[in-house]
């Protein structure tokens, strides 16, 4: 079992708007940031949005994230099919050092 | 820009010492964080550990008896090394920097970025 829970699989058809959603607790999203990564097929995770809102440079501004709490939020607008891959979130923990969730399949219908 | 490569053996025997290697180039190994992360085949991401630029390693408490990171800054390179490995070690392993935003001395916490493109460890006899 993942620090961070998120759902399994989410999906979606061309052009909708689909939510990732991420929870922890206290000693985790509470008092620390959240960051996002992308894991397409076959690949290496990619950094998607750190500190819970900020996009690195060529991520495409349909990528959004959010935190209220002890949750986070990864919004993707204008789904497109290059967008189906798995999606992680990060944060840190105040007795475990930086811990993941157990990432998100998105499926694009 | 900063890239990661990891290198190391394929193939470890059980209760053998797994150790990998992560050579980094377009930047310099004494301005950065490095880390480790593991993930089972078919399975999530989990993070290892890492090493701060003062070379302060900080583990995953369940691998933490049995692992040790550490740099080698005239090689440019920083190294795993996890001890008594079993199958469930079995695993793309990622080098990756760390980064942080700062205030003062405190931290909400780093992010992983870059991540090299992973080397398949497998833990059979």
């Amino acid at each position: 079992q993942s620090v961070l829970t998120q759902p399994p699989s989410v999906s979606g058809a061309p052009g909708q708007r689909v939510t990732i959603s991420c929870t922890g607790s206290s000693s985790n999203i509470a008092n620390f940031d959240v960051h996002w990564y992308q894991q397409l097929p076959g690949t290496a995770p990619k950094l998607l949005i750190s500190g819970n809102r900020n996009r690195p440079s060529g991520v495409p501004d349909r990528f959004s994230g959010s935190k209220s709490g002890t949750s986070a939020s990864l919004v993707i607008t204008g789904l497109q099919a290059e967008d189906e891959a798995d999606y992680y979130c990060q944060s840190y923990d105040s007795s475990l050092s930086a811990v993941f969730g157990g990432g998100t399949k998105l499926t694009v219908l | 820009q900063v890239q990661l490569q990891e290198s190391g053996p394929g193939l470890v025997r059980p209760s053998e010492t797994l150790s990998l290697t992560c050579s980094v180039s377009g930047g310099s190994i004494t301005s950065y964080y490095w880390g480790w992360i593991r993930q089972p085949p078919g399975k999530g991401v989990e993070m290892i550990g890492y090493i701060s630029k003062t070379g302060t390693p900080k583990y995953n408490p369940s691998l933490k008896s049995r692992l040790t990171i550490s740099t080698d800054s005239s090689q440019k390179q920083f190294s795993l090394n996890l001890k008594f490995v079993t199958a469930a070690d079995t695993a793309v392993y990622y080098c990756t920097g760390l980064m942080a935003r700062w205030f003062g001395d405190k931290s909400p916490g780093p992010w992983f970025d870059p991540w090299g493109p992973g080397i398949l460890v497998t833990v059979s006899s």
